[in-house]
């Protein structure tokens, strides 16, 4: 299979401990996007990366949140000292800007958090 | 600020058409994507639009009005696999800004 993978896709985890998630992407695609999405609404932008850059970040990823792609190839999403606000799906996507028309981004199944 | 709004919920019957409406006020805009996510899945790519104008997939059809900034998604020939949330997602810069996703049931 050749799409978006996260790892895991479930976690459960008690407040205040850490966690981190994993995110492969589509080999060839050079941007990765983090995206958190609680029950009933669309997803929202995290942060995103080109490469192993991170070009931008949003509010929401207070800094308990970081992420990482330190070789352009696979990136990881860590949450410190996690709140039950955190509970969450995080979704990865991937997409290569000049490849098509439009800048598709391809998600992955997500990893979904609770907090206890 | 931003700003994406699509109704909560739609039911419809099977063999039906339903049109789901977006209107959007944000920032910047390169493009309005619609995206299909079944529950506990994954969002899945269904159609873009940067120019006005209508897009045709298939069952599946997206409008576009800039000038208005209003889409909408378009579903034909209902089917209950159709059962999903119907997601707008307007392209700012390089990120995607999304609406609460819309509910369709599709009824037998």
């Amino acid at each position: 299979d050749t799409g978006v993978s996260q790892d895991p896709r479930h976690k459960i985890t008690k407040r205040g401990q850490n966690v981190t998630f994993r995110c492969d992407p589509i080999s060839e695609h050079n941007r990765l996007y983090w995206y958190r999405q609680t029950l009933g609404q669309g997803p929202e932008f995290l942060t995103y990366f080109q490469n192993e850059a991170q070009l931008e970040k949003s509010r929401l990823l207070s800094d308990r949140f970081s992420a990482e792609r330190p070789k352009g190839s696979f990136s990881t999403l860590e949450i410190q000292r996690t709140e039950q606000g955190d509970s969450a799906m995080y979704l990865c996507a991937s997409s290569s800007p000049g490849q098509g028309p439009y800048n598709e981004q391809f998600f992955g199944p997500g990893t979904r958090l609770t907090v206890l | 600020g931003q700003n994406i709004d699509q109704p909560t919920e739609m039911t419809a019957t099977e063999g039906a058409i339903v049109q789901i409406n977006c209107t959007y006020q944000t920032s910047g805009f390169n493009g309005l994507f619609w995206y299909q996510q079944h529950a506990g899945e994954a969002p899945t790519f269904l159609s873009y639009n940067v120019l006005d104008g209508l897009e045709e997939k298939g069952r599946f059809s997206s409008f576009l009005s800039r000038s208005k900034g209003y889409s909408y998604l378009l579903l034909k020939e209902l089917q209950m696999k159709d059962s999903a949330s119907y997601l707008c997602a307007v392209s700012n810069t390089d990120k995607l800004i999304f609406g609460t996703g819309t509910r369709l049931q599709v009824f037998p």
